[in-house]
């Protein structure tokens, strides 16, 4: 079984300028979450989605924002990034339906490394 | 507001034990404990539902005391391999049922 995929792995940018990171999960996997993990904060909750819907969103700036398609696939998008935003995105998959069952098991991808300059 | 991890990091000699403490000022329904080994992605060792039950993962064990909102991740016996930082992820409704990770601890376990 295929894990969770994200692409791009490594990315460079300006500040400025926007990115947007994709992510593959697990087949069958229908929701998505997001996290931005740098050496001093840690592992960051951002959004989850789940059957195309967030249903959660972390302490983030408008700036973030994401999305689901039908296939489960999900993209996150940094709009005028900041030297801040450096940090390495993962995505976690999980088949459990959240909500008042709690969070299953995550399934992290390994990220994508964004650097801005 | 993310739980609260102790020690930050902890070096040990292969073969003896360590506890790593998970705190959280909410009322939890679940904790979870992964580990991410240097340049890789954070891996799930387990997760415990409320009720105090405890779990096991090779000689990694853990539990969870509701009552105190605390959880302790226990290394046994540990070996090289076990080198790599521990996060501890809480649930709660609280927190409108999203997993929130504590700031994490570097474990490295030396020969």
């Amino acid at each position: 079984k295929a894990g969770v995929t994200q692409t791009p792995r490594y990315l460079i940018k300006t500040r400025g300028q926007q990115v947007t990171l994709s992510c593959s999960p697990i087949s069958g996997h229908r929701s998505v979450s997001w996290y931005q993990q740098t050496p001093g904060q840690g592992l960051q909750f951002l959004f989850e989605y789940f059957s195309e819907t967030q249903r959660n969103k972390g302490n983030f700036p408008g700036r973030f924002s994401g999305r689901q398609f039908s296939n489960s696939r999900s993209e996150m998008n940094v709009s005028t990034l900041e030297l801040g935003d450096s940090a390495l995105y993962l995505c976690a998959s999980s088949s459990g339906t959240g909500g008042l069952m709690g969070t299953g098991e995550l399934f992290f991808g390994e990220g994508s490394r964004l650097t801005v300059l | 507001q993310q739980p609260v991890q102790s020690p930050q990091a902890v070096i040990l000699r292969e073969g003896e034990d360590a506890v790593i403490n998970c705190s959280s000022s909410k009322a939890l329904y679940s904790v979870h404990w992964y580990r991410q080994k240097h340049g890789e992605a954070p891996v799930f060792l387990m997760i415990l539902l409320k009720g105090g039950e405890q779990k096991g993962h090779e000689k990694i064990s853990a539990s969870f005391n509701e009552k105190k909102q605390q959880s302790s991740l226990y290394l046994t016996a540990s070996q090289l391999s076990y080198s790599g930082t521990y996060f501890c992820g809480t649930d709660s409704k609280a927190a409108g049922n999203k997993l929130t990770f504590g700031g994490g601890t570097r474990v490295l376990v030396k020969p």
